[in-house]
């Protein structure tokens, strides 16, 4: 029933690894996000897709990318990761880019 | 572009008591104005939207809020607090034709018994 989920929920990584959160929502939304939440509690957005199509892509480390294989599933493969990588992410998605979005539970990345 | 300041980084209200948030925006067209709220190691969650309807809006929780064009304000109120309102709280606009929301930094409501 959960309408947006992440999986894993906590994610403990040493530096340099590859790592991946996988976000699903079964709301039928065309568009879907990404979030960075920082130790302060502020929120950037990283990528977004419309239709499996990617349409926001911040300032972002090309280390992150995003893959969107259908309407309901967008990931984030993080490489090489860096101390400075440790936050919350979320993922998000709504009917359209006008539209309220809904938040999955985040997933907190600790790299050591 | 779109951009939210958070008046308060910090509120501390007695149970029982009003709440008020406050949110400024500045926006070149006409915005959409959200609140959601964010309790501890939890996602966020949508409490109202404002989208060029009725300028006083009502959420979940007895929340309301009210876009006031003139002041380029959006202050989200409770009138009376509960401990489960404890949580941060972020103001959020979107404008036409911008295809991303600009987040506030955020208001930690604390409540006191």
């Amino acid at each position: 029933d959960t309408a947006v989920s992440q999986t894993p929920k906590y994610l403990v990584t040493q530096m340099g690894n590859d790592k991946s959160i996988k976000c699903e929502q079964n709301l039928g939304h065309d568009t879907m996000y990404w979030y960075k939440q920082d130790s302060k509690k502020f929120l950037k957005i990283m990528f977004s897709y419309n239709n499996k199509e990617l349409i926001i892509n911040e300032t972002v480390p090309n280390r992150f990318s995003p893959k969107s294989p259908d309407k309901a599933h967008l990931n984030l493969h993080i490489n090489s990761l860096e101390l400075g990588d440790s936050a919350v992410y979320f993922c998000a998605s709504s009917q359209d880019l006008r539209n309220e979005q809904f938040f999955g539970p985040g997933t907190r990345l600790t790299v050591l | 572009a779109q951009s939210v300041t958070q008046l308060d980084s910090h509120v501390s209200v007695s149970e029982g008591t009003p709440v008020l948030l406050r949110c400024n925006y500045s926006s070149s067209y006409s915005p959409s104005l959200f609140w959601y709220v964010q309790h501890p190691n939890k996602g966020l969650q949508l409490l109202l939207k404002y989208t060029s309807a009725a300028t006083l809006v009502k959420g979940i929780n007895g929340f309301e809020a009210e876009f006031k064009k003139s002041e380029t304000s959006f202050h989200l109120t409770k009138p009376s607090a509960h401990m489960s309102d404890a949580a941060e709280y972020f103001c959020v606009v979107s404008e036409l034709g911008d295809y991303k929301l600009s987040f506030g930094a955020g208001t930690t409501v604390t409540v006191r018994a």
